[in-house]
């Protein structure tokens, strides 16, 4: 177990609706970082999160969000949601610079 | 900028073998290096990171991995593979001179152990 928790696991809908994902990162971690797994891009990096602000972005989409609030849990918004959005979305979090980060199981979003 | 090249998409190796998982690297200054494992479903889990020090570095599950900098190399071992090895592997960059933290990972190689 990494104690990073993600939910929901799985979550289907249809294109053009909005869904949240949320990320409550290991005790202690001020750093939450968001991926994204597919098929066909492999693991890319959308965005992070340092102690409330944003820290570095990635190849994140204008229609996706992010926000990490004062308890340090992230929530990662997904926007105008299209087919191509299907894929697998981590939430990672770390503590010290050098440390690894650590990842939860991930949320499974399915647009149908 | 950085990234991360891993050259074979799968690997099979019969138990008991030796294993071998190759990463090159890029960076503009030294890198920090990361190798993770992804079973299916699941998340990735950290198995061993480079930051500075002895080139040969020893992780969990009885891997370990090999620091070459004139090769930007950072191969990952282990002496005997078990089939519950059988899994994803990713490697990971981040230079250490970048203000953030973010990683930059390879593809993935897939490795299966046969019995």
């Amino acid at each position: 177990d990494s104690g990073v928790t993600q939910t929901p696991k799985h979550l289907i809908t249809a294109t053009g609706q909005r869904v949240t994902l949320r990320c409550s990162p290991r005790s202690g971690d001020l750093s939450v970082y968001w991926y994204q797994q597919s098929l066909d891009q492999g693991l890319q990096f959308l965005i992070q999160y340092y102690n409330g602000e944003e820290r570095a972005k990635g190849n994140i989409l204008e229609r996706f969000s992010a926000q990490q609030f004062p308890d340090l849990h992230s929530e990662l918004n997904l926007s105008s949601l299209e087919l191509g959005d299907s894929a697998l979305y981590f939430c990672a979090s770390s503590g010290q610079e050098a440390g690894p980060q650590h990842f939860g199981d991930g949320t499974r979003l399915s647009i149908l | 900028a950085q990234s991360v090249a891993q050259p074979e998409d799968q690997v099979n190796v019969a138990e008991g073998n030796p294993l071998t998982v190759k990463c090159t690297y890029s960076v503009s200054g030294n890198p920090y290096l990361f190798w993770y494992v992804q079973y299916p479903n699941r998340g990735l889990q950290f198995l061993l990171k480079y930051i500075t020090g002895d080139n040969l570095v020893k992780g969990s599950y009885g891997f370990e991995a090999e620091f070459n900098k004139s090769q930007t190399s950072f191969h990952l071992k282990k002496p005997s593979a078990l089939v519950s090895d059988s899994a994803l592997y990713f490697c990971a960059v981040r230079d250490i001179g970048s203000n953030d933290y973010k990683l930059s990972f390879g593809a993935g190689t897939t490795v299966t152990v046969r019995a």
